[in-house]
């Protein structure tokens, strides 16, 4: 089954404390992202990636940071998690760079930083 | 910048009423549009799209026009279920660059029987 997997689905933490959340996708696309949603807020795009080891800031990069050393992985690192990092986090991944083209979400994770 | 507004919520209506969600787009480019939908404690799914003015995307019963003269990409269905229940994201996303979608801030709608 094609699909974005996501690890671990649910984390509460404390601030300070390293964490890193995984996210797989079985469809060799070459674009991945990772986006953060509050409410009120919608979706908003922390980094992405157009293939391996090409990764880029998004609009809200501050306090994470992205490694794609494989095609297929797209972990998101939060060396030093603060509270206002507490929000549901999406990767998505799309067949390459275009504007047509469908991005597919994970089924999400949900960071509680304390 | 790029920016999506959508209608605020949250929307509620009976089962078999008519639903619309506006949405308008402000873009540099020429962008694509596309309509999300995410079912409780679920992620994103991709429920219609289209990708150039005067397409109609569908699917599921629901359709949204884009309208290039409005920059406008409404979202309709005749007949909304249960079922329906669900928060609903239009997006648009625009080639080069960081190829990233563009968010509204959702809209969620409630279906009662």
């Amino acid at each position: 089954e094609a699909q974005v997997t996501q690890n671990p689905r649910y984390l509460i933490t404390v601030t300070g404390k390293k964490l890193t959340v995984t996210c797989s996708q079985n469809m060799n696309h070459e674009y991945m992202s990772w986006y953060r949603q509050d409410p009120g807020l919608g979706l908003r795009q922390i980094y992405y990636s157009m293939n391996v080891e090409v990764t880029d800031k998004g609009d809200v990069p501050e306090g994470y940071k992205v490694s794609r050393k494989e095609k297929r992985n797209f972990p998101l690192i939060l060396e030093s998690p603060s509270p206002n990092q507490t929000s549901l986090y999406f990767c998505a991944s799309s067949p390459l760079a275009g504007p047509n083209n469908e991005q597919f979400f994970g089924p999400g994770t949900r960071l509680t930083v304390l | 910048g790029d920016s999506v507004t959508q209608m605020e919520g949250p929307v509620t209506l009976s089962e078999e009423a008519f639903l619309t969600i506006n949405c308008t787009y402000t873009a540099t480019g020429y962008p694509s549009l596309f309509w999300y939908v995410q079912y409780p404690g679920e992620g994103l799914q991709l429920l219609l799209k289209a990708t150039k003015a005067d397409d109609k995307g569908s699917n599921k019963g629901f359709e949204a026009t884009y309208r290039k003269e409005t920059t406008s990409f409404h979202l309709e269905k005749g007949s909304v279920q249960v079922s329906d229940s669900a928060v609903y994201f239009c997006a648009l996303r625009i080639q080069g660059g960081s190829e990233k979608l563009v968010f509204g801030k959702g809209t969620k709608l409630t279906v009662n029987p």
